[in-house]
C-alpha cells in the first residue's frame, strides 16, 4: 500500500527564516497531495494542496512544490512567524484514491 | 461558517465501559472518516463512509470497535469494551462528493480510557 515519509520530525527556526518540510510517496498513481496543519487541541487544518498535473503551488507565505519522477513533495514556509509554529502533516492518496494517508508529522517551533 | 463537528470534545471512562463518540460532517459532504490520533502511531485512518456506506474499515479493530452512519448528518464510532490502549484522539472529517477532493478535519475527542 501507500507508504508516506515525512522529515524532518522537529525543525526549529528563527523568525523570518524559512523552513522546509519534506515528504516521500510510494505509489506513483497518487495524485493529490495535501498540507495540513494542526495547532495544539484543534484538528489538522487544510492550509495548501497540489495535485499531479502541476509541479507547484503558492498561496502567500507558503508554496508546495512536486517531483513526480522523483515520488517527493515539499513544504515551503517563507518569512516564519511565531502563529507558524504547529504540527504540518503531508498526506497521499492511497491505492485505492479513496482515502488519504499521513506523514508522521513535523514539529515547527518558531522563535521570536 | 461550515465545519465538522464533534462530541464530546473529552471522554474519560473506565476500562470495559463503553464509549459512544459522535460526528456531524459538514452539510452536503457525502464522505467521512474516521481517524485515530497517538504519539507513537501519529494519525491512523480508522474507517470511512461515501454515501452512508461503509467502503473501508480495516484500519478498525473489528472485535470491539464498530462506525455507522444512521444518517447523513451523524456517524458514530463506538468501542466497546474500552481499553486503555484505546487512550487517544479521535478525529472525523469530511469530503464533499469528488473521493479526492478536501478533508476538513473536526476538533476531535480526547478519550482516556483508565
Amino acid at each position: 500500500g501507500e507508504n508516506v515519509e515525512q522529515h524532518p520530525s522537529t525543525l526549529s527556526v528563527q523568525e523570518g527564516d524559512s523552513a522546509v518540510i519534506k515528504c516521500t510517496y510510494s505509489d506513483s498513481a497518487s495524485n493529490y497531495f495535501p498540507w495540513y496543519k494542526q495547532e495544539l487541541g484543534k484538528g489538522p487544518q487544510l492550509i495548501i494542496d497540489i495535485r499531479s498535473n502541476v509541479g507547484e503551488k503558492k498561496d502567500q507565505r507558503i508554496a508546495v512544490t512536486l517531483n513526480k519522477t522523483a515520488k517527493h513533495f515539499s513544504l515551503h514556509i517563507t518569512e516564519t512567524q511565531p502563529e507558524d509554529s504547529a504540527v504540518y502533516f503531508c498526506a497521499a492518496f492511497n491505492q485505492a484514491g479513496t482515502a488519504l494517508i499521513f506523514g508522521k508529522g513535523t514539529t515547527l517551533s518558531v522563535s521570536s | 461558517d461550515a465545519r465538522v463537528t464533534q462530541t464530546p470534545r473529552h471522554k474519560v471512562t473506565e476500562m470495559g465501559q463503553e464509549v459512544t463518540m459522535r460526528c456531524q460532517p459538514i452539510l452536503g459532504h457525502n464522505t467521512v472518516f474516521w481517524y485515530r490520533q497517538t504519539m507513537m502511531q501519529g494519525l491512523e485512518l480508522l474507517a470511512y463512509f461515501r454515501n452512508r456506506a461503509p467502503l473501508d474499515d480495516s484500519g478498525m479493530p473489528k472485535d470491539r470497535f464498530s462506525a455507522e452512519m444512521p444518517d447523513a448528518t451523524l456517524a458514530t464510532l463506538k468501542i466497546q469494551p474500552s481499553e486503555p490502549r484505546d487512550s487517544a484522539v479521535y478525529f472525523c472529517a469530511s469530503a464533499a462528493a469528488s473521493g479526492r477532493s478536501e478533508q476538513y478535519f473536526g476538533p476531535g475527542t480526547r478519550l482516556t480510557v483508565t
